[in-house]
């Protein structure tokens, strides 16, 4: 089976410009979510999709948005970029509820 | 809400030694998940716990979820040098799935 797919692998946005970066998930799993990695704070959630709907949401503002499509791929949109935002996104899909994620090689955003 | 703290945040060990990382939530824990991400690479499953007091082994690892599932450990036992990486544990509560991830122990193996 293939793994996790994240497009792009790397972006350079400025400040104000917004963003979207896309997940495809392994094959038949339903379940996407993403988490944004920065070395001062670690991994945090950001959301989880679920055959199209949100399910779970993380304590980020509204400018972090995203959406899952039928086929299960996912999408992740950060409006009015800003310095902090800086960071590798990881998406993780999963063929359950609670079971093991598998995480994509991520997307590193650099905001300048 | 629910906050899952680990520690140490940084350990170094000559290769051959043992290393322990530590795991606390604040709440109760349904499940606890352990994940190795290698130094330029994204995190890797490695093991999911679900019941009070439970113990398992991979090989030199030794995963342990305490018995108010409040806490858990990784033992790396005669660490070698693939043993390097972050290694971050990650546990969802009661009410809900979302995984909450420690800030991760980094570990360094010298030879």
């Amino acid at each position: 089976k293939a793994g996790v797919t994240q497009t792009p692998r790397y972006l350079i946005k400025t400040r104000g410009q917004q963003v979207t970066l896309s997940c495809s998930p392994i094959s038949g799993h339903r379940s996407v979510s993403w988490y944004q990695q920065t070395p001062g704070q670690g991994l945090q959630f950001l959301f989880e999709y679920f055959s199209e709907t949100q399910r779970n949401k993380g304590n980020f503002p509204g400018r972090f948005s995203g959406r899952q499509f039928s086929n299960s791929r996912s999408e992740m949109n950060v409006s009015t970029l800003e310095l902090g935002d800086s960071a590798l996104y990881l998406c993780a899909s999963t063929a359950g509820r609670g079971g093991e994620q598998y995480f994509g090689p991520g997307t590193r955003l650099t905001v300048t | 809400g629910q906050q899952v703290m680990q520690i140490p945040q940084y350990q170094h060990v000559q290769e051959g030694e043992d290393f322990t990382t530590y795991c606390n939530s604040s709440t109760t824990l349904s499940n606890i998940q352990w994940y190795k991400q290698r130094p330029g690479g994204h995190p890797v499953f490695l093991i999911q716990l679900v019941k009070s007091g439970e113990v398992k082994k991979q090989k030199r690892l030794t995963f342990q979820f305490g018995e108010a599932k409040k806490n858990s450990s990784l033992h790396i036992t005669a660490t070698q040098t693939t043993d390097v990486g972050t290694y971050f544990c990650a546990g969802s509560g009661n009410s809900g799935y979302a995984l909450n991830f420690g800030k991760g122990t980094s570990l360094l193996v010298t030879p």
